[in-house]
């Protein structure tokens, strides 16, 4: 089974500071894809950003960018200018090539304090 | 504006009394998906279809059964449910494979 690791089960941040969520991947695969995506406290999930392996610049999204190291099989997401909104877990979610459903990690929980 | 919408958002069954979760989209995708999500934890595929073609996880419960009738619609059944399927039930639809997934909002089912 692939292996999806969030290294922190739980963050707290000031608002308005930068700040890197942690997911690394076990895959022998060279293509694949890597989502992450937001759940408030409402259950929604939201799509925020998609990052492909073959992709030569990491991917940006408005806040949200993706710091993409596909030697270590990490692709940590960094949300700058952080927002009380912005409190919510948050998943990461690697898709290999021709795999028909994503696998998430554990999820990281995240606290913006005024 | 297109979406996802699942109904109804919070559903109280008895042990063993079937229920029933609908999920609609306004997107037209191919693929649409049921997730089971308990406190705590990452959502955890049941099962999903590509157009007719439906496809189940090994380990899904064989009390987990779902129907598409239509694009549009998907419906997840549990014949008898027990208080261990007491979870959030997330739908997703995307375009393809390989394309972003776009979640509902879920239904919170307890059962009593």
């Amino acid at each position: 089974a692939q292996k999806i690791t969030q290294t922190q089960p739980g963050m707290f941040v000031q608002e308005k500071e930068a700040v890197t969520l942690d997911c690394t991947y076990d895959t022998s695969d060279q293509s694949y894809g890597l989502f992450w995506y937001k759940q408030p406290s409402s259950g929604e999930m939201i799509f925020l950003i998609y990052q492909g392996s073959y992709d030569e610049q990491n991917a940006t999204e408005g806040r949200y960018s993706l710091n993409f190291q596909k030697a270590r099989k990490s692709a940590n997401l960094v949300i700058s200018a952080s927002q009380l909104g912005d409190s919510a877990m948050y998943f990461c979610a690697p898709l290999r090539q021709g795999a028909q459903k994503l696998v998430f990690g554990q999820g990281t929980r995240l606290t913006i304090n005024p | 504006d297109a979406m996802v919408i699942q109904n109804p958002r919070y559903q109280v069954t008895q042990f063993g009394k079937p229920v029933t979760l609908s999920c609609s989209q306004t997107l037209n995708h191919n693929v649409m998906y049921w997730y089971q999500q308990k406190s705590s934890q990452a959502p955890k595929l049941l099962f999903h279809y590509y157009d007719k073609d439906f496809n189940n996880e090994a380990d899904t419960p064989d009390n987990f059964q779902s129907r598409r009738p239509n694009t549009s619609f998907c419906f997840l059944d549990i014949r008898s449910p027990g208080l261990g399927d007491a979870a959030m039930y997330l739908c997703a639809t995307s375009a393809g494979v390989g394309y972003e997934q776009y979640f509902g909002p879920g239904t919170r089912l307890t059962v009593t």
